[in-house]
């Protein structure tokens, strides 16, 4: 099993429209989790972080379920900018990537 | 503040010849991570160093790679000999203090070898 996996997608969302997505993780030593945006042919740029008792940044929400060993983020009213892929990283110390889910928000 | 500068932004060459890849991470930043992403694999780990000492290799394919950092502010990872399979983006990153930290990501060097 993958360390972290998470849903390839693609998400094809209308504009305006709220959406989420999930990334479960293996190893349950894992403390540190993010959420990178990678734009086609760019490099991974850090979204946010997610901490234990959930955090919001502006329309971003990201939670994390330790229980069940995954992270989510959620886009309300999403932008045409909002189109890029979206990777997950956990593991306590090298940061294992996700394949990530690629979105498109739909004018 | 500078990012995470890496060179070339773009290589092409032939295969068995040797390619060397640059990083010059952010001043301050303890460690460094070597990378490489294709539509296949996504974004794969090669190698990590901290404090300018290699710490897991185990991502590193084989031995044609090898990656080096002489001092704080500069790490290579070399390809020698090159084949066509290793054509992919290879990005350098790197992040200060601990694993809650996030790594920071240079622009990536687009390799490709003919």
């Amino acid at each position: 099993r993958k360390e972290v996996e998470q849903d390839p997608g693609p998400f094809n969302v209308p504009e305006g429209a709220t959406v989420a997505f999930n990334c479960t993780y293996s190893n349950s030593a894992s403390q540190s989790f993010f959420w990178y945006r990678q734009d086609c042919r760019k490099e991974p740029k850090l979204l946010m972080s997610v901490y234990s008792s959930g955090n919001e940044d502006g329309r971003f929400t990201a939670q994390l379920n330790r229980a069940s060993q995954y992270i989510s983020l959620l886009i309300r009213d999403s932008k045409l900018s909002d189109s890029a892929t979206y990777l997950c990283v956990s593991n306590p110390e090298k940061l294992t990537f996700g394949t990530g889910t690629r979105l498109t928000i739909i004018p | 503040d500078a990012g995470v500068i890496q060179s070339p932004r773009h290589e092409v060459t032939e295969m068995g010849q040797e390619v060397t890849l640059r990083c010059k991470p952010i001043s301050g930043h303890n460690s460094l991570f070597w990378y490489r992403q294709t539509m296949m694999r996504g974004l794969e780990l090669l190698i990590y160093f901290n404090n300018n000492v290699p710490i897991d290799d185990s991502g590193m394919p084989e031995d044609r790679f090898s990656a080096k950092m002489p001092n704080a502010s500069f790490s290579t990872l070399k390809i020698q000999p090159s084949e066509p399979r290793d054509s992919a983006v290879y990005f350098c990153a790197s992040r200060q203090g601990s694993s809650n930290q996030p790594q920071h990501f240079g622009d990536g060097t687009r390799l490709s070898i003919l």
